[in-house]
């Protein structure tokens, strides 16, 4: 079946560092790739997608680009604040097997210190 | 317009005790999806309603657990008794369509529940 890995935290970055969250994954047929964000004390919210391969998601500073060659989505920022302290979820969703579901990593908890 | 709203947003309950999750869906939106996060791994899938009808319950874990989606507005998922393995965040989402790989999905903020 489906399935996404990612790595495990907490990460802890110093404000302005770099940031790399990796997630790879395994679909039955052509899915489409998540990154979801939870704040403290509010609900998941998307963060960025891409639906074919080489397309590249991005939003709030935040990209990643769908790797078909290496079944990887990683997540990254140039310069992240303590704002982004949350915790990040890689997902896929795979139309083709019609399940209409999507399927989730583990999470990983990003600190970022001032 | 209002967001995915879920209540209660903390349950502590004993073990062997009934507890009732709510999810109130975007207005309009008839797909309403059911996920858990148990014990900080990954948030997995529970079920899937259009409208009131379940289009997708694989995913709950056993008959102690009862989703309802009376006339197709809100929902209520109802552990029946609870064990200690149940305690996590259940979230709620919703969407317009079913393609949520173009749309993506509007989650609740989850409830977190206890058994002890």
């Amino acid at each position: 079946g489906d399935s996404v890995t990612q790595m495990e935290g907490p990460v802890t970055l110093s404000e302005e560092a770099f940031l790399t969250i990796n997630c790879t994954y395994t679909a039955t047929g052509y899915p489409s790739l998540f990154w979801y964000v939870q704040y403290p004390g509010e609900g998941l919210q998307l963060l960025l997608k891409a639906t074919k391969a080489d397309d590249k998601g991005s939003n709030k500073g935040f990209e990643a680009t769908y790797r078909k060659e290496t079944t990887s989505f990683h997540l990254e920022k140039g310069s992240v604040q303590v704002s982004d302290s949350a915790v990040y979820f890689c997902a896929l969703s795979d139309q083709d097997t019609g399940r209409r579901a999507l399927t989730f990593g583990s999470g990983t908890r990003l600190q970022v210190q001032p | 317009e209002a967001g995915v709203t879920q209540f209660p947003s903390h349950s502590v309950i004993e073990k062997g005790q009934t507890v009732t999750l709510r999810c109130d869906p975007i207005s309009g939106h008839d797909n309403l999806y059911w996920y858990r996060r148990v014990m900080g791994k990954e948030i997995k899938f529970l079920l899937h309603f259009v409208k009131e009808s379940k289009q997708d319950e694989s995913g709950m874990p056993n008959n102690r657990f009862l989703a309802e989606r009376t006339g197709g507005t809100y929902s209520t998922l109802k552990v029946q008794p609870a064990e200690l393995e149940d305690s996590g965040v259940y979230f709620c989402a919703s969407s317009q369509v079913v393609r949520q790989d173009r749309y993506g999905y509007t989650f609740g903020s989850g409830t977190r529940l206890t058994v002890v």
